[in-house]
C-alpha cells in the first residue's frame, strides 16, 4: 500500500490564482481530512469527509472547497489564492468503524506559497 | 469543545538527558490521545496512542506517555535523548468517531538535542 499520497509537493501561486491539491489513499478508509499547518499554530482542520458524497467544514474552511466523489480521493480546491493561504497542507485518513483507535494516517504534505 | 495545550513551544535537552514534553487536554468524553512526531520537511508520524486500558503507553523510539485522568494530562517522556530525537512533537485528542473522528492538535513543541 502507498498509504496517503499528496500532489504536488511544492507550489508557488500568484494572488488570485486557483489550484487543486490532490489527495489519494489506498487503504479503503471512510474518513478523510485536510489540515493546514502554520508555524507555532499546530494543525488546523479545514474540511473533512466521512464517506463518498459527504463533506463538512472544519475550523478554518474559508477560501477552500472540497469534494469526495470516491472513497480514495479527497481533493482540496483554492479558488482565489491569498497570501494568508501560504501554509503546509496535510491530508489524512482514518480507518473505518466506530471501534477504531482514532489514529489518522498522514500524507507527506504540500507546501504552498502565495505571493 | 475539546482542546489541547502543550506547555513550551521549544524544549532543549542534552544528549542522554531525560525528555519531558507536557500535554494537557480538555474533553467531555473519555478521550483518545495521541503523540505525533514531525521531522523537518516531513509529514506526521504516530509515536504512540492511548485509547483504553493501561494508562502507561509505550511507543516507538523509546518514548512513552502516561494518561492521568485526574490531571487531564498525557505527558511524553524518554529516559535518554538521542540526537535523532530532534523534531517537532504534537499532542492531539480525537473527537468521537460519530462526530467525525477529528483530531484536535496542540500547538506543537520543538525539541532540540544538544551534543
Amino acid at each position: 500500500n502507498a498509504g496517503v499520497t499528496q500532489t504536488p509537493k511544492f507550489r508557488i501561486l500568484k494572488i488570485g490564482q486557483s489550484m487543486t491539491l490532490q489527495c489519494t489513499q489506498d487503504m479503503n478508509h471512510n474518513y478523510m481530512y485536510w489540515y493546514r499547518q502554520d508555524p507555532g499554530m499546530g494543525l488546523k482542520l479545514i474540511y473533512y469527509s466521512v464517506g463518498a458524497g459527504i463533506t463538512d467544514k472544519g475550523e478554518v474552511p474559508n477560501g477552500y472547497n472540497v469534494s469526495r466523489s470516491t472513497t480514495e480521493d479527497f481533493p482540496l480546491r483554492l479558488e482565489l489564492a491569498a497570501p494568508s493561504q501560504t501554509s503546509v497542507y496535510f491530508c489524512a485518513s482514518n480507518p473505518p468503524g466506530p471501534m477504531g483507535s482514532g489514529e489518522q494516517y498522514f500524507g507527506p504534505g504540500t507546501r504552498l506559497t502565495v505571493t | 469543545a475539546q482542546s489541547v495545550t502543550q506547555l513550551g513551544s521549544h524544549v532543549s535537552v542534552s544528549e542522554g538527558a531525560l525528555v519531558l514534553l507536557r500535554c494537557n487536554y480538555s474533553s467531555s468524553v473519555p478521550p483518545y490521545l495521541f503523540w505525533y512526531v514531525q521531522y523537518p520537511n516531513q509529514g506526521l508520524q504516530l509515536l504512540l496512542k492511548y485509547t483504553t486500558g493501561a494508562t502507561l503507553v509505550k511507543g516507538i523510539n523509546g518514548f512513552e506517555a502516561e494518561f492521568k485522568k485526574s490531571e487531564t494530562s498525557f505527558h511524553l517522556t524518554k529516559p535518554s535523548a538521542h540526537m535523532s530525537d530532534a523534531a517537532e512533537y504534537f499532542c492531539a485528542v480525537s473527537e468521537p468517531y460519530n462526530q467525525g473522528g477529528k483530531l484536535i492538535f496542540g500547538q506543537g513543541t520543538e525539541l532540540s538535542v544538544k551534543p
